[in-house]
């Protein structure tokens, strides 16, 4: 079964670090373009960041230089390294993958919830 | 960053009647442009992709169109389960982004 399983969420205060992990199943990430997308409480859906190819990212500038994604081709997970948290970061992250540069999103995770407060 | 601009915020239709949904880009791109269907607790679901191509396993009643900047999602035939917010985004640019969503009400 192909799924995306996400973890490392939590409570953590403005300045802080965090690493999200997502666990992939039934394909290979090293294959695949892997997203972050987030979701803050009450609204819409924000890209985060991408993986693809021999490592290629890309950011969204409300991260960029703070959040770091790689990956794991021996573990098939791919990570988000979150630092210097701001409380506007707080948010539930899916991660989500696409075959190919020119297909949407078709496997998503359950998310997991990341809450940056003092 | 292209902005995209989705309309209305809200749409209440009744079962069996159209929803037409529309996305706007705030500069033109090529078909790279897919819907999302969420509703609540859930993961988003990819419904459309490459504008116009159904994801598979995705009903026929919906089915995606445009270009330029106009791109529209049409529910041809509203279910009670097709109750959600639809979020259309653009992948044809970084960074990647995401419409501020519908929200589809059942009258």
């Amino acid at each position: 079964e192909v799924q995306l399983v996400e973890s490392g969420g939590g409570l953590i205060q403005p300045g802080g670090s965090l690493r999200l992990s997502c666990a992939a199943s039934g394909f290979t990430v090293r294959d695949s373009y892997m997203s972050w997308v987030r979701q803050a409480p009450g609204k819409g859906l924000e890209w985060v960041s991408i993986i693809y190819g021999g490592s290629s990212t890309f950011y969204a500038d409300s991260v960029k230089g703070r959040f770091t994604i790689s990956r794991d081709n021996s573990e098939n997970t791919v990570f988000l390294q979150m630092n210097s948290l701001r409380v506007e970061d707080t948010a539930v992250y899916h991660c989500a993958r696409s075959t190919g540069r020119l297909y949407g999103m078709d496997v998503w995770g359950q998310g997991t919830t990341v809450t940056v407060s003092s | 960053e292209i902005v995209m601009t989705q309309s209305p915020a809200t749409v209440s239709v009744s079962p069996g009647e159209r929803a037409t949904l529309s996305c706007r880009a705030s500069q033109t791109f090529s078909s790279n442009l897919a819907w999302y269907q969420q509703k609540p607790g859930q993961a988003p679901r990819l419904l459309i992709y490459g504008t116009s191509t159904r994801a598979t396993g995705i009903p026929a009643r919906f089915s995606g169109s445009g270009s330029g900047t106009e791109f529209t999602l049409t529910i041809s035939s509203l279910q009670s389960e097709d109750s959600a917010v639809y979020y259309c985004q653009q992948y044809n640019s970084w960074p990647f982004t995401f419409g501020g969503g519908t929200k589809v009400e059942i009258k």
